[in-house]
């Protein structure tokens, strides 16, 4: 069965680092979306991303995020500059169409210090 | 926007009982609710969804309710197991600008006791 993979399943940083982190999506999806999971909280929506361009952003995804599909199969979140408050588990999801279902991928644990 | 709320929090039965979870969304324009079964280290497995045409949806042990008039949901899970513990997530969406936004409730952590 087909599935989103994500990489790497942990990342620690230090602040004001750059993280980069890669998704591959499912293959015949055409809408990608990250989300991220504070511990213990819920899944919050950051991104969504289509034909090459955003669709539509929350309030979290500031000017210190960007995502970005820079080939055929991968879809990255980039966080330029890392803040304490950035330490989560973030969430790759792919959907085939509009409206269908999102499959989410396993997440990266990143941890700021 | 959207707002999904979500109870119990937390979920504690015995195995063979019955488990209900209640959610309820504020956006009328809301139009499919996914549920998602997250176990520990993973991301969210969808188990379910219904959309705002259908009021009631079933899949062996795993059945949802829908009641668009109050704006509130339901997952109801039959003859539990204790391979069914972990947190499940509810969630609304709808066609916000022509693609899918999905907000997720706080999550219910159920625990099936053997």
């Amino acid at each position: 069965e087909p599935e989103v993979t994500q990489t790497p399943s942990h990342q620690v940083t230090q602040m004001g680092q750059e993280v980069i982190l890669r998704c591959v999506p499912i293959s015949n999806h055409l809408y990608f979306y990250w989300y991220r999971q504070i511990l213990g909280q819920k899944v919050e929506f950051l991104v969504s991303f289509y034909n090459n361009e955003i669709s539509e952003k929350s309030e979290i995804f500031d000017d210190q995020f960007s995502v970005e599909r820079p080939d055929g199969s991968n879809f990255t979140l980039k966080i330029r500059s890392t803040k304490l408050e950035d330490s989560a588990m973030y969430f790759c999801a792919s959907s085939e169409g509009v409206g269908e279902t999102q499959y989410f991928g396993p997440g990266t644990r990143l941890l700021v210090l | 926007g959207e707002n999904v709320e979500q109870h119990p929090s937390t979920l504690s039965v015995q195995e063979g009982d019955s488990a209900v979870i209640k959610c309820t969304y504020s956006d009328s324009a809301s139009n499919y609710f996914p549920w998602y079964k997250q176990e520990l280290g993973k991301g969210p497995q969808l188990i379910i969804d219904i959309r705002s045409n259908v009021g009631e949806k079933k899949d062996q042990r795993i059945a949802v309710t829908l009641n668009k008039t109050a704006k509130h949901f339901s997952l109801h899970i039959t003859e539990t197991q204790p391979e069914d513990s972990a947190v499940y997530f509810c969630a609304a969406s709808r066609l916000s600008g022509g693609y899918q936004k999905v907000t997720f409730g706080t999550g219910t952590k159920l625990q099936v006791i053997p």
